[in-house]
Parts: structure tokens; C-alpha cells; sequence
């Protein structure tokens, strides 16, 4: 069964720092990769997915394979990233989407 | 993306009673999911909402506590049975959008407490 692992349940970055947050999965197809990001008061939204390989307000997150990570990163931190974030897999056909525990991120002005 | 609402937003029971929670989308979709979020934790799939047949449990879940209804592509419900303050939560539907499978779109969640 597929696994997704986010190691830090909460991450302090002040404002203008690099952020990354940290994503490992277990899989043993060629799963896809999605970051959720939840503002405060705001429903789950989706923040990016690997396949895209987009940036959205200045993150992206690489899939690697050989290490079964998916980190997201931004160079610079803005206090509008303070959210929760969750990593998510899917595993093809008609499997549940898989999410991690969340890390929450509180950017420091 | 598909527009998703929930009712109640929230709402505050006593035990022993039931909850039914909607979701509407405003769009025909493919898959409808229900998820609860206990505090503090992460998304836990309850179910697949499937049309004209019986919902799909996950592991823990049973349609005796959680009974799920999808009379259409638009529209389901999930009743929270005789309940317990253990099942204090946010409830949260989510919809895979047509001819995309994979990208879950969430509704706003439902809180609920119960006494």
C-alpha cells in the first residue's frame, strides 16, 4: 500500500528565507504527486501537481524518484505562505488519494 | 475546478443522535469522496460515494456508522450515526472533476461537535 511521509509537523521560516518542505512516498508503481495547501478559514486547496511541473506563488517541488521525494520549495519566504501543507498521492485507476499529516508553516515577519 | 458547498458549516450535537451532512457540486463529476479531519490531524478517507450503488468503505469505516447516499453526479449525503464526541471533526467532500481522475477538488468542510 502506498504511504506518504511529511517528517516536520511544523516548520518556522522567517520572511525572505528559503522554505522547503520535506515530502517522502512510498510506492512501488509511478505514482503521481500533488501539494494541498489550507489558509486559515479557507477550504483545501490544490497548490500544485508533479505532472504540471508549474511553479504557483513561486513554489515548485521536483519529483525524484530514486530518493521517493516530492519537496516543495521556495527561495523566498512572503507571510502570506503561514498555511498548512499537506503532500498527496494518487496511484492510478480508481485508488484513494493518499495524504501526509500536514506541515504547517509559519513564516516570521 | 468544480464548485463545491457543504451544509451545515458547522453545527454543535448531542449524543447519541444523527448528522446528515450535504454536498453539492455544481458540475456533473466523477468521483465524490468523503473525508473527516479530526483536530490537529490529517485527511482521512472515509468513502467513495459511488452513483446508483453502495458507497466503498475504507478500512475502520462502516456504512451502519457512516451511511452515504449519491442519488446523482451532483449531490451526496453522509449521515454520522448515534454519535460520540470521538466523532468531533471537520467532514470534508471532495470531487474528482470529468476526465480528470486525479486532482481532488475539496468542499469547505462541515464542523462538527459533539457534546
Amino acid at each position: 500500500a502506498q504511504r506518504v511521509t511529511q517528517p516536520e509537523k511544523l516548520l518556522s521560516v522567517f520572511k525572505g528565507a528559503p522554505v522547503e518542505l520535506k515530502c517522502n512516498y512510498s510506492y512501488s508503481g509511478s505514482p503521481e504527486l500533488f501539494w494541498y495547501v489550507q489558509y486559515s478559514r479557507q477550504r483545501l486547496q490544490l497548490l500544485l501537481r508533479h505532472i504540471s511541473r508549474e511553479s504557483i506563488k513561486g513554489f515548485t517541488a521536483d519529483l525524484n524518484k530514486g530518493e521517493t521525494s516530492f519537496h516543495l520549495k521556495k527561495p523566498f519566504a512572503q507571510e502570506e505562505d503561514s498555511a498548512m501543507y499537506y503532500c498527496a498521492l494518487y496511484a492510478g485507476g480508481n485508488e484513494k488519494l493518499t495524504f501526509g499529516t500536514g506541515t504547517r508553516l509559519t513564516i516570521i515577519p | 475546478s468544480a464548485v463545491i458547498s457543504q451544509k451545515p458549516s458547522r453545527d454543535i450535537c448531542q449524543r447519541g443522535t444523527s448528522l446528515t451532512i450535504q454536498c453539492q457540486v455544481d458540475s456533473q463529476v466523477t468521483m465524490m469522496f468523503w473525508y473527516r479531519q479530526q483536530p490537529g490531524q490529517s485527511l482521512t478517507l472515509i468513502a467513495t460515494a459511488n452513483q446508483g450503488s453502495e458507497a466503498t468503505y475504507e478500512s475502520g469505516f462502516v456504512i451502519d456508522k457512516f451511511p452515504i447516499s449519491r442519488p446523482n453526479l451532483t449531490f451526496s449525503t453522509l449521515t454520522v450515526s448515534n454519535m460520540s464526541p470521538e466523532d468531533s471533526s471537520i467532514y470534508l467532500c471532495s470531487v474528482t472533476a470529468s476526465g480528470s481522475t486525479d486532482t481532488q477538488y475539496f468542499g469547505p468542510g462541515t464542523r462538527l461537535t459533539v457534546l
